[in-house]
């Protein structure tokens, strides 16, 4: 069993499109997480998101938006997408202060 | 505060030593380091809390430094499976202690 899925592992869109990017974990953690890694292998916090509280990097467009239906999921909405959204995304998964366990990314090309 | 690592790059010969540091402009709670190999996610290695220092893996320790608000991995006898990019992660105090600001990363290359 994969402890962080995502899906999908690649996703090529039109600019302006609507994409989502699931995320599911079940190592039964308590918080969850979105990163962006650009090309230059930088790896960016976008948002972390428990029952309780949902912080969000305030560098990270509006158009960027996490969903999460219940605690083992955390599901990114993006819309009017941009070329400069192409990237790596990462959701990760980690409990109280411990490790962080990243999924396999999703590789997103805007074209 | 995005945490500074050193260095870049790193090329080792296998048995060979390294060393890596992350050093930050602010105090520090924790300190998280990473490994991730090409077309990979990150791999969590260890994590060193204020006040504690952590060994990871048997040749891969690191140390934590508060006052300094800095940390080193070290990598000892190094083995062509260490190649990859490391990066540190670091969280400071507050609500989102959760929440790693990485580094740039370190590549390091082993060769036989």
């Amino acid at each position: 069993d994969t402890a962080v899925s995502q899906t999908p592992k690649y996703l090529v869109t039109q600019m302006g499109n609507d994409k989502s990017i699931k995320c599911e974990q079940n190592l039964g953690h308590d918080t969850m997480y979105w990163y962006k890694q650009d090309s230059k292998k930088f790896l960016k916090i976008m948002f972390s998101y428990n029952n309780k509280e949902l912080i969000i990097n305030e560098t990270v467009p509006n158009r960027f938006s996490p969903k999460s239906p219940d605690k083992a999921h955390l599901n990114l909405h993006i819309n009017s997408l941009e070329l400069g959204d192409s990237a790596v995304y990462f959701c990760a998964s980690s409990q109280g202060l411990g490790g962080m366990f990243f999924g396999s990314g999703t590789r997103l090309t805007v074209v | 505060q995005q945490p500074v690592q050193s260095p870049q790059a790193v090329i080792l010969r296998e048995g060979e030593d390294a060393v890596i540091n992350c050093s930050s402009s602010k105090a520090l709670y924790s300190v998280h380091w990473y490994r991730q190999k090409h077309g990979e996610a990150p791999v969590f290695l260890m994590i060193l809390l204020k006040g504690g220092e952590q060994k990871g893996h048997e040749k891969i320790s690191a140390s934590f430094n508060e006052k300094k608000q800095q940390s080193s991995l070290y990598l000892t006898a190094s083995q062509l499976s260490y190649s990859g990019t490391y990066f540190c992660g670091t969280s400071g105090y507050g609500g989102s202690q959760g929440n790693l600001i990485f580094g740039k990363g370190t590549k390091l290359s082993v060769k036989p």
